[in-house]
C-alpha cells in the first residue's frame, strides 16, 4: 500500500543500547524527515534529507545518526540511547520529485522508552 | 529564525459552537503555513496550507484559516465544532528559503464537550 510506515511502532531499550528506527515511504518524495515530539515542544526536528545520500542536522540531532541509501528509505539509529532520549519519533516525507507539493506527510509514529 | 507560537495550551468549547485555535509566527519572508491535527496514538494528519493567494483557507473536516499578514496570525477555525474534532492541533511555518524545514508549535489541545 501507499504511505508512509514506521517500525516498530513501540519499543523499549536500556540505556546504552543502539537502537535503530525505520522508516519507508512509496511517494517518492525526495524529502524525508525524523521529528520527536515531546510534552511542551510540539515536534523537532532532528535529521532531515533532501535525496538519496544527501542529509542535514535539525535542531536537536545530537546522539542520533541518519543515513539515507535509498530514496525510499530514512532509518534513525540512537547510537547509545539515554533516558532523554525516551519520546515519540515521527517519520515524515514531501516534495515530490515533480511537481510543487508544500506540506509533509507523517508516519504512525514510534513510542521509545529508554530504560 | 522561522517560529511559531500556539498560545493556548487547551481550547474547550461546548459541541456546535464556534471553534478558534490560534497561531502567531514569525519568519523573514514570505510563509507558507499549514494546520496539522493528531488524533491519540496517531501521526500527524495534514489540514490546509496557506501558501499565497486568498487569505481565507478551506481545508479538511470543515476547517478553515485565515492568513493575517499585518498581524502575523494564521488562526484555525471550525464554525460549528463536533466532538470528533476532539485532538492535539499544531501550526507550522516554512519560510521558503530556509529548505523545506517546518517549524512546530508546541500544539493545542482541543476538548469539545457534548
Amino acid at each position: 500500500d501507499a504511505g508512509i510506515t514506521q517500525s516498530p511502532r513501540y519499543k523499549i531499550t536500556e540505556t546504552g543500547r543502539q537502537v535503530t528506527l525505520m522508516c519507508h515511504q512509496t511517494w517518492s518524495h525526495s524529502y524525508m524527515f525524523w521529528y520527536r515530539q515531546d510534552l511542551g515542544h510540539g515536534l523537532r526536528l532532528i535529521y532531515y534529507s533532501a535525496a538519496a545520500d544527501i542529509t542535514d542536522k535539525g535542531e536537536v540531532s545530537d546522539g542520533y545518526v541518519v543515513s539515507r541509501s535509498k530514496t525510499e528509505n530514512f532509518p534513525l539509529t540512537l547510537e547509545s540511547a539515554t533516558r532523554s532520549q525516551t519520546s515519540v519519533y515521527f517519520c515524515a516525507s514531501g516534495f515530490p520529485l515533480q511537481g510543487a507539493a508544500h506540506e509533509q506527510f507523517f508516519g504512525p509514529g514510534t513510542r521509545l522508552t529508554v530504560l | 529564525a522561522q517560529s511559531v507560537a500556539q498560545p493556548e495550551d487547551q481550547v474547550n468549547v461546548a459541541e456546535g459552537n464556534p471553534l478558534t485555535v490560534k497561531c502567531t509566527y514569525s519568519v523573514s519572508g514570505n510563509p507558507y503555513l499549514f494546520w496539522y491535527v493528531q488524533y491519540p496514538n496517531r501521526g500527524l494528519q495534514f489540514l490546509l496550507k496557506y501558501i499565497t493567494g486568498d487569505n481565507l483557507v478551506k481545508g479538511s473536516y470543515g476547517f478553515e484559516a485565515e492568513f493575517n499578514k499585518s498581524q502575523t496570525s494564521f488562526h484555525l477555525k471550525k464554525p460549528s465544532a463536533l466532538v470528533s474534532d476532539s485532538a492535539l492541533y499544531f501550526c507550522a511555518v516554512r519560510d521558503p528559503a530556509n529548505d523545506y524545514k517546518l517549524s512546530f508549535g508546541a500544539g493545542t489541545t482541543v476538548t469539545v464537550r457534548a
